[in-house]
């Protein structure tokens, strides 16, 4: 267990819908980043938010928006969903200016879009 | 842009043989990461790799770094099916902790 929470853990919904993924990081992890897992493009990487702020982008696209709460779980908005949306969606967390540890990686949320 | 690459993507051996996946990286970095993932599942972090001529072991897993070559290394010693898996090398670009890119993992099968 990485102490990285996701909900939803599936999500199946139709084009053109709109969607919120939710992470919780583990205890005293102030950034979390958003990646996206698909078949073709493999593992990328979408967002990074430090203690509320945005930090670094990837490549995200202007459909989706994220945000990290003052309680410091971050939410990933998804609209005019595509059906090449499908994916697993991942959150991670670090200690910021601890470069020694990795990211820790959430069980992911598996979209689907019909 | 950085980029990453691995190889072999897909690799089939049999239990008690040696094998190194390799992992190539575009742009200066000295951080260097491996995880492995299940099918289905999250990844697990192997190794972090943090400066040049680095080496971590963890049982049968051994991870390099030469940040000289820009090339990663991660050998396996006498293989077991227990580590069937998807292995990724991850660089990060911004020298701490920033989004990585990723390579498009080595898809391992360890047959008895």
């Amino acid at each position: 267990d990485s102490g990285v929470t996701q909900t939803p853990k599936h999500l199946i919904t139709a084009t053109g819908q709109r969607v919120t993924l939710r992470c919780s990081p583990r205890s005293g992890d102030l950034s979390v980043y958003w990646y996206q897992q698909s078949l073709d493009q493999g593992l990328q990487f979408l967002i990074q938010y430090y203690n509320g702020e945005e930090r670094a982008k990837g490549n995200i696209l202007e459909r989706f928006s994220a945000q990290q709460f003052p309680d410091l779980h971050s939410e990933l908005n998804l609209s005019s969903l595509e059906l090449g949306d499908s994916a697993l969606y991942f959150c991670a967390s670090s200690a910021q200016g601890v470069g020694n540890q990795p990211q820790h990686f959430g069980d992911g949320t598996r979209l689907s879009i019909l | 842009e950085l980029k990453v690459e691995q190889n072999p993507l897909f690799l089939s051996m049999q239990e008690g043989k040696n094998y190194t996946i390799y992992c190539n990286y575009s742009t200066t970095s000295d951080r260097l990461y491996w995880y492995r993932q299940d099918p289905g599942k999250s990844l697990e972090s192997l190794f972090v790799l943090l400066s040049n001529g680095a080496v971590k072991q963890e049982g049968r897993l051994m991870a390099s770094l030469d940040t000289k070559a820009r090339l990663s290394t991660l050998h396996i010693t006498a293989a077991v099916h227990d580590l069937s898996a998807t292995y990724f090398c991850a660089v990060d670009p911004g020298g701490g902790a920033d989004g990585l890119t990723f390579g498009k993992g080595t898809h391992l099968i360890i047959q008895p």
